[in-house]
């Protein structure tokens, strides 16, 4: 398997312009997670899906946050429109179901997307 | 609520001697424990967890953690670093009474720096 693919590696945009990030999870895991890494707040968590359905979506910043689970092989992560403080490392991770442990299940992380509004 | 803290932003070793990376944490039942590593432009890398059972948890590359519920730690250790340790290194907690959230929690982070 290949991982988690996240793409672009790096986007350097303009501030108020539209930001796409995109994500593909390990086939057959259901459960895939958006966070976000700066200097200044560590590791956040933005939002999560299970089975494509968005189950706790209360780490997104505002309402110029969103993200979408189309498919189970796909998920994107937009900003619009973007401002200079939206500048960070997104990462996507995904993690099957949990088996005897629940919640237990170790996540796998893309290698992440760099975001740079300027 | 959980909660993880690492008190270190920095731990400096040198090669072939010990190290330990401190972390603590908060929940309000009993909790599941991991160590991520993240190398420069990379994502981060699962280490190794604490489930139940043996305090003393082994892992990858050598990495070791000792669970100390009276002290609600959770430290990372190796016997002998080496300069390719050199990191990002992430503690991370779930509480197990949240059964409806899967997320963990991860702590600020310590860069550990091995010199030769």
């Amino acid at each position: 398997d290949a991982g988690v693919i996240q793409s672009p590696r790096h986007e350097v945009t303009e501030m108020g312009q539209e930001v796409t990030l995109r994500c593909k999870p390990i086939s057959g895991h259901d459960y895939l997670f958006w966070y976000r890494q700066t200097m200044m707040r560590g590791l956040e968590l933005l939002i999560y899906f299970n089975n494509n359905v968005p189950i706790d979506d209360s780490g997104m910043p505002e309402d110029r946050f969103s993200a979408k689970m189309p498919n189970a092989s796909f998920s994107t992560l937009k900003i619009q429109p973007s401002e200079p403080r939206d500048s960070a490392v997104y990462f996507c991770a995904s993690t099957p179901t949990p088996g005897g442990f629940p919640g237990a299940n170790v996540l796998t992380f893309g290698a992440g997307s760099r975001l740079t509004v300027l | 609520a959980q909660s993880v803290a690492q008190p270190e932003d920095q731990v400096n070793v040198a090669e072939g001697n010990p190290l330990t990376v401190k972390c603590t944490y908060s929940v309000s039942g009993n909790p599941y424990l991991f160590w991520y590593v993240q190398y420069p432009n990379r994502g981060l890398q699962f280490l190794l967890k604490y489930i139940t059972g043996d305090n003393l948890v082994k892992g990858s590359y050598g990495f070791e953690a000792e669970f100390n519920k009276s002290q609600t730690s959770f430290h990372l250790k190796k016997p002998s670093a080496l300069v390719s340790d050199s990191a990002l290194y992430f503690c991370a907690v779930r509480d197990i009474a949240h059964t409806g959230r899967r997320a963990l929690t991860f702590g600020s982070g310590t860069r550990l720096q091995v010199q030769p």
